[in-house]
């Protein structure tokens, strides 16, 4: 059993360019979120999808972050026009849905300069 | 008021000792809890998780949970180097939440040998 993965792991981009990220939950997790984590910080939630259908966003996702999951498989996190606040380690985690526990991928470290 | 509110570290402890991380927690309708453990430049790794008032334990971990008081701990027994990190609490807020999970902002554990 493979756990959640997530590419790229690190990403280094300049102001105003458009970044994408993405996850592989854990096979057959049916839930899958996404978090974003900044130094010093506990990760806070971004979205979150059941199979396919993206159930919430947090205010934090700006009109400039867009995710998807087609198929209820991986799923992929945009970030356009990139600001140097977008910094930090974006994680995705898995769950099942009967099932509480998440389970965190490494993280895409990204750094916009 | 902050949701989620760890004791301030950083936490040092000497091989072998008792390590004693807390977290209190504002909402009174939050069910689930749960304890990840974080190594420095990696992601989150969940480490217990408990949902009933009490004890539970796992080997060198044990966390305790007292929902009158609010209150989650996690102790871990005879604390070794390797358990140098910082170590996050986190719960749902509600059963109408998505189970998305709410992060204090961590405590940091260094175990000196």
């Amino acid at each position: 059993d493979t756990g959640v993965s997530q590419d790229p792991r690190h990403k280094i981009t300049k102001r105003g360019q458009n970044v994408t990220f993405r996850c592989d939950p854990i096979s057959e997790h049916n839930r899958l979120y996404w978090y974003r984590q900044t130094l010093g910080q506990g990760p806070e939630f971004l979205t979150y999808f059941q199979n396919e259908a993206q159930l919430e966003k947090s205010r934090l996702l700006s009109d400039r972050f867009s995710a998807e999951r087609p198929k209820g498989s991986f799923s992929t996190l945009e970030i356009q026009r990139t600001e140097q606040g977008d910094s930090a380690m974006y994680l995705c985690a898995s769950s099942f849905a009967e099932v509480y526990e998440q389970y965190f991928g490494p993280g895409t470290r990204l750094t916009v300069t | 008021q902050k949701e989620v509110e760890q004791n301030s570290g950083p936490l040092s402890v000497p091989e072998g000792a008792i390590a004693s991380l807390n977290c209190t927690y504002s909402d009174r309708v939050s069910q689930s809890f749960f304890w990840y453990r974080q190594y420095s430049g990696k992601s989150p790794e969940l480490i217990m998780s408990i949902y009933s008032n009490g004890d539970k334990e796992d080997g060198r971990f044990t966390a305790q949970l007292n929902k009158a008081s609010q209150y989650v701990s996690l102790l871990i027994r005879d604390s070794q180097p390797s358990d140098s990190a910082t170590y996050l609490c986190a719960f749902f807020q509600d059963r109408g939440s998505n189970y998305k999970l709410t992060f204090g902002k961590g405590t940091l554990l260094t175990v000196n040998p």
